[in-house]
């Protein structure tokens, strides 16, 4: 099993650009979470979906911010424009709805610079 | 609003000695909570997790405890390696709200050797 796929794992944009974060979560699970890791806020749950099905977006910091998942095998998180502090890593993570274990399994994360 | 605390940035230990990482929660709707470990540049990875109906739960050098009453939960690792430094995040994950599950800000461990 591959895991969970992010990409890309670097993006160094300017103020103003569109900046696409992409994920490719494990296959067979169900739900899919979009977490932003800062110095001061730790690891924020941003959006989260089950079943393709967005399901809590209160995270999402401004309407700059969107996500999707069309399919299951795939989600897009979008920013923009976009702003310096946005700056942070971005991860992506999923697990089986019902897991009794509830456990995540994580992204290796794409660490965005807004310069 | 921060549903689930960790109010210990950091936490240095001796080789050899216990680490115990501490948080706290706001939310006594929480179902599950789960200690994730964090190596830079990795993803964060599962270490273990406490039914909200139990108060302890082992795994080798790692236990972790619960106290509903005082809504706090603890890790502790037994002996500490170097290899356990990295950063130790609690979360929090309920059945209703669709299995929402909630960070802490993260403590880093430094285990001397």
């Amino acid at each position: 099993d591959a895991g969970v796929i992010q990409s890309p794992r670097h993006e160094v944009t300017e103020m103003g650009q569109e900046v696409t974060l992409r994920c490719k979560p494990i296959s067979g699970h169900n739900s899919l979470f979009w977490y932003r890791q800062t110095m001061m806020r730790g690891l924020e749950l941003l959006i989260y979906f089950n079943n393709n099905v967005p399901i809590d977006d209160s995270g999402m910091p401004e309407d700059r911010f969107s996500a999707k998942m069309p399919n299951a095998s795939f989600s897009t998180l979008k920013i923009q424009p976009s702003e310096p502090r946005d700056s942070a890593v971005y991860f992506c993570a999923s697990r089986t709805t019902g897991d009794t274990n509830e456990k995540l399994f994580f992204g290796s994360g794409t660490q965005l610079s807004v310069l | 609003d921060q549903q689930v605390k960790q109010n210990s940035p950091s936490l240095s230990v001796q080789e050899g000695r216990i680490s115990i990482l501490n948080c706290d929660y706001t939310n006594s709707m929480f179902d599950y909570f789960l200690w994730y470990k964090k190596y830079p540049a990795e993803g964060p990875t599962f270490l273990i997790s406490i039914s909200s109906i139990k108060d302890k739960n082992e795994d080798g050098r790692f236990t972790v405890f619960l106290n509903k009453s005082a809504k706090h939960l603890s890790l502790h690792i037994v002996p500490s390696q170097p290899g356990d430094s990295a950063v130790y995040f609690c979360a929090a994950s309920s059945y209703t709200g669709g299995f929402k599950t909630i960070f802490g800000a993260g403590t880093r461990l430094f285990v001397k050797a």
